[in-house]
């Protein structure tokens, strides 16, 4: 079967810097995804990888190894705002999107 | 980026009656829409996915006679609740893709029945 892991939750202080993991096994692969969601709204893209290493855009970077199936998103200089689930989703062989639960992240002051 | 424009945002219906949910994809043209579900504080659920001029590719357990899905251009996608009833009160989001692109959501629909 095909499955993505991710936290459920994790909580992080603001200014600070959190790593959000994400393992998969899917049959196939063809580029994973990291998104945001905010409560009651729909997700907004943050980052695509399909090759191995990391990919850097502002404060966030996410990072893939296609060998250990895992990947990480990473926030830097958390502000309040990034209070939100980040949803991390793979492509699989027939470019269908596989989603896992989300990781609902709780930034503290 | 690309725009995903889905309407309505919110609507309220009575137990019984139809609703239909249009997404557009605004400056692309999308070969494959996806269709969501999710239920407060859960995680989006896949309820089907439509490539333009097929018919939707329904994830098990959705009923397709229910939840009616037409994909006739690579801009439009509708998905229409028919009979609508208390349970199937939902956020339900669209979102679309070219091959090899990410997909890109609409805003959502908050429907509510009563």
């Amino acid at each position: 079967g095909q499955n993505i892991d991710q936290p459920t939750e994790m909580t992080a202080t603001e200014g600070a810097i959190v790593q959000i993991n994400c393992t998969y096994q899917t049959s196939g692969f063809n580029g994973l995804f990291w998104y945001q969601q905010h409560a009651g709204e729909a997700p907004t893209f943050l980052s695509y990888n399909v090759l191995d290493g990391l990919e850097e855009k502002g404060r966030f970077s996410s990072f893939l190894s296609r060998s250990k199936g895992y990947s990480y998103l990473l926030l830097k200089e958390l502000q309040m705002k990034d209070s939100a689930s980040y949803l991390c989703a793979v492509t699989d062989s027939n470019y269908q999107l596989i989603w896992g639960a989300g990781t609902k992240l709780i930034i503290k002051p | 980026g690309a725009v995903v424009s889905q309407h309505p945002s919110w609507v309220i219906c009575k137990s019984g009656t139809s609703v239909k949910i249009e997404c557009r994809s605004l400056d692309f043209q999308a070969t494959t829409m996806f269709w969501y579900r999710q239920f407060p504080k859960q995680s989006l659920m896949l309820m089907a996915t439509s490539n333009e001029g097929s018919k939707a590719t329904y994830e098990q357990g959705v009923e397709k006679d229910k939840f009616l899905i037409n994909h006739a251009s690579l801009t439009l996608s509708t998905l229409t609740v028919t009979s609508a009833h208390p349970e199937d009160s939902s956020f339900y989001i669209c979102s679309a893709k070219s091959r090899d692109t990410e997909a890109f959501f609409g805003q959502g629909t908050r429907l509510t029945v009563v």
